[in-house]
């Protein structure tokens, strides 16, 4: 399938290491962020969520980390493993009322075993 | 699980041809979305409904109209289809505004 991965940042990193995936969001006022994850020929996939009260979240190995002052997100990978190579997409709801998810131009992970 | 099916993976249509690409949802919820994803660009929401026969555009909807007669299901219909809609579609539904949107597998439209 064609590679939604081109022409996007990329991170490598070597199996078992930590990686962590950045996210500047546009709209001071986005009060829900998602992280998706992408493998090629597939639907993005739900990894984790934070909302706008909180600064940090964790799941199993992922950990979302928000930062409202300078309006940062980030993704951490503990282990990570050659399953995560994807694209990571970050997603931000905007707030007042709005329900539309809108989403930055993604990273390629691409894990070496 | 939620689950978001799109009928079909892969389609190829002829310039002019009326192409419908359909959605279907299983978890009764209210808000459903079609994006159209192309290298360098992320995803473009085309159009989105927040309720049955209700519908609104997104950032690119020229050239795509959309049907929501029964909330599990979202059609997306591209009137006359052109080379340019040759494309990844994305479906995807959320129960709530601060609930995370789920995506179908995608249909990969090759119009020629």
């Amino acid at each position: 399938g064609e590679n939604v991965g081109l022409h996007l940042p990329t991170l490598s990193v070597q199996e078992g290491d930590n990686s962590i995936i950045n996210c500047a969001y546009s709209n001071s006022a986005s009060d829900y962020f998602i992280w998706y994850k992408q493998e090629s020929g597939k639907g993005p996939q739900f990894i984790i969520d934070i909302r706008s009260n909180m600064d940090k979240r964790q799941g199993q190995r992922v950990t979302v980390l928000l930062n409202k002052t300078v309006k940062h997100l980030s993704l951490q990978i503990a282990a990570t493993q050659p399953g995560d190579s994807a694209v990571y997409f970050c997603a931000e709801n905007l707030g007042g009322g709005s329900y539309i998810p809108t989403f930055g131009r993604g990273t390629s992970l691409i894990v070496h075993p | 699980d939620v689950k978001v099916t799109q009928s079909s993976r892969y389609l190829v249509k002829r310039t002019g041809e009326k192409v419908f690409l359909e959605c279907v949802q299983d978890m009764d919820h209210e808000n459903m979305f079609w994006y159209r994803q192309d290298p360098g660009l992320g995803l473009r929401l085309i159009y989105f409904s927040y309720d049955v026969k209700m519908k609104e555009k997104g950032d690119i909807p020229e050239g795509y109209s959309v049907s929501r007669e029964k909330k599990e299901r979202f059609s997306l219909i591209l009137e006359s289809a052109s080379t340019n809609q040759t494309s990844m579609y994305l479906c995807a539904s959320s129960l709530h505004r601060d609930m995370a949107a789920f995506f179908g597998q995608g249909t990969r439209l090759t119009v020629v």
